[in-house]
């Protein structure tokens, strides 16, 4: 079966350090990878999104980043973080299939102090 | 713009009860749905989909109807039981040039079942 690890679950930095947010996949190969934030209130907003190893779209424009150096494994950063990047972050998978439903991490709590 | 939206941001049911959470949205190229469940500081779990080919779909408990003419979907849950107090998110996606499943969610509906 497949599952997907997220890490840290929370994480607290002041403004203008940087930041690294790791996701892995495993138990599928080439899947669709995302990361997606929740603000306090708000949705989930689509940050970025591969359909491939070195295939990065990103959604928003923003102070973050995000890399996919292996098939099964995301990793979304910045050099500087604002207080705005605070949020709820998750990592999901889904299959190269339409109507694929994604498969979520359990998320990092970001605080930007 | 926000293309899929859930007007209710809470809703309080009776346990037993049934639970009917609605999903509204704009998007006329949204061909596939979906509804995921989240507790807090958890990831969302999908719960159940429908195509836009059918108007309805049924796992267990969970029903979810879908009226295009309207761009209308709800989940029904019956009965309602205390572990599904969660927040529900509504989702839509359609193929786009890669294939690829960007959905775009809902604000969400905090559902408190009352014992």
């Amino acid at each position: 079966s497949q599952t997907i690890h997220q890490w840290p679950a929370t994480l607290v930095q002041p403004v203008g350090s940087p930041l690294s947010l790791e996701c892995t996949v495993e138990g599928t190969s080439n899947p669709n990878l995302y990361w997606y934030r929740q603000a306090a209130g708000r949705g989930l907003q689509l940050l970025f999104y591969s359909v491939g190893i070195g295939q990065i779209s990103s959604e928003v424009p923003q102070n973050l980043s995000a890399s996919r150096p292996q098939d099964r494994q995301f990793i979304l950063s910045s050099k500087k973080l604002l207080l705005s990047d605070s949020g709820f972050y998750l990592c999901a998978w889904s299959l190269h299939r339409v109507g694929s439903p994604l498969h979520f991490g359990n998320g990092t709590r970001l605080t930007v102090t | 713009d926000q293309q899929v939206k859930q007007n209710s941001p809470s809703l309080s049911v009776q346990e037993g009860r049934i639970s009917i959470l609605n999903c509204d949205y704009t998007n006329s190229m949204f061909d596939y749905f979906l509804w995921y469940k989240k507790y807090p500081a958890e990831g969302p779990t999908f719960l159940i989909s429908i195509s836009s080919i059918k108007d309805k779909n049924e796992d267990g408990r969970f029903t979810v109807f879908l009226n295009k003419s309207a761009k209308h979907l709800s989940l029904h849950i019956v009965p309602s039981q205390p572990g599904d107090s969660a927040v529900y998110f509504c989702a839509a996606g359609g193929e786009t040039n890669f294939g690829n499943e960007k959905l775009t969610f809902g604000t969400g509906t905090r559902l408190t079942i009352i014992p």
